[in-house]
């Protein structure tokens, strides 16, 4: 199994600003998403972090909003853009290897005041 | 598309008694079914899967899961157990597509009693 870090682990950020949080595998996978987990609820999927390439969004979710990066085939960063209260969430990226299990970093949460 | 539904928000069990928490699915391709576990104040563990072959799937920890094709449900049971197994359990699918999306049922937060 893939073993998955982010960092930070927590943070609590002004309204207006911005948030970078990196997501780190220590193996090679071959796909890695970002979760979002609004309090009290389930996970709902971001979208799919591309090697090399712009990521693929899920409906009501957009570029501008949580621009992602994936420069090699173990790192990937989410930022959270131009932050509002209603951005208060976990947010969990999670890697996939050759099979159909996704592993999941340990989540960062973010409060947004 | 996919969905899951897990129909019990929380489900209260006394030490050493059995539990069923209970997942069902609709999709029109077929799924791979998982259950993950999110302890408090951590991340999703993976409990347990079933990708083929036996329908009964098993953990390290004493849970099991049946995939039931024609009820379309994945439920999940332990026969006895602990106050350690208090947590947020998350029933989720993920067609056979390659896409590897996983899509998550609302969640049953097990609360174990002494």
């Amino acid at each position: 199994s893939a073993v998955i870090s982010q960092k930070p682990s927590r943070d609590i950020c002004q309204r207006g600003t911005s948030l970078t949080i990196q997501c780190q595998v220590d193996s090679q996978v071959t796909m890695m998403f970002w979760y979002r987990q609004q309090p009290g609820q389930s996970l709902t999927l971001i979208a799919t972090a591309n090697q090399g390439s712009e990521a693929t969004y899920e409906s009501g979710f957009v570029i501008d909003k949580f621009p992602i990066s994936r420069p090699n085939l173990t790192f990937s960063t989410l930022t959270v853009s131009n932050m509002s209260p209603e951005d208060s969430s976990i947010y969990l990226c999670s890697g996939t290897g050759l099979g159909e299990t996704q592993y999941f970093g340990p989540g960062t949460r973010l409060l947004v005041l | 598309a996919q969905s899951v539904t897990q129909l019990d928000s929380q489900v209260p069990v006394f030490e050493e008694a059995p539990v069923e928490l209970r997942c069902n699915y609709s999709s029109s391709v077929s799924v791979y079914l998982f259950w993950y576990v999110q302890y408090p104040n951590q991340g999703l563990q993976l409990l347990l899967k079933y990708l083929s072959g036996s329908t009964l799937v098993e953990s390290i920890n004493g849970f099991e899961a049946e995939f039931n094709k024609s009820q379309t449900s994945f439920h999940l049971r332990k026969p006895s157990v602990h106050i350690s197994d208090t947590a947020e359990y998350f029933c989720a699918v993920t067609p056979m597509d390659s896409s590897y999306k996983l899509i998550f049922g609302s969640g049953t937060r097990l609360l174990v009693r002494p």
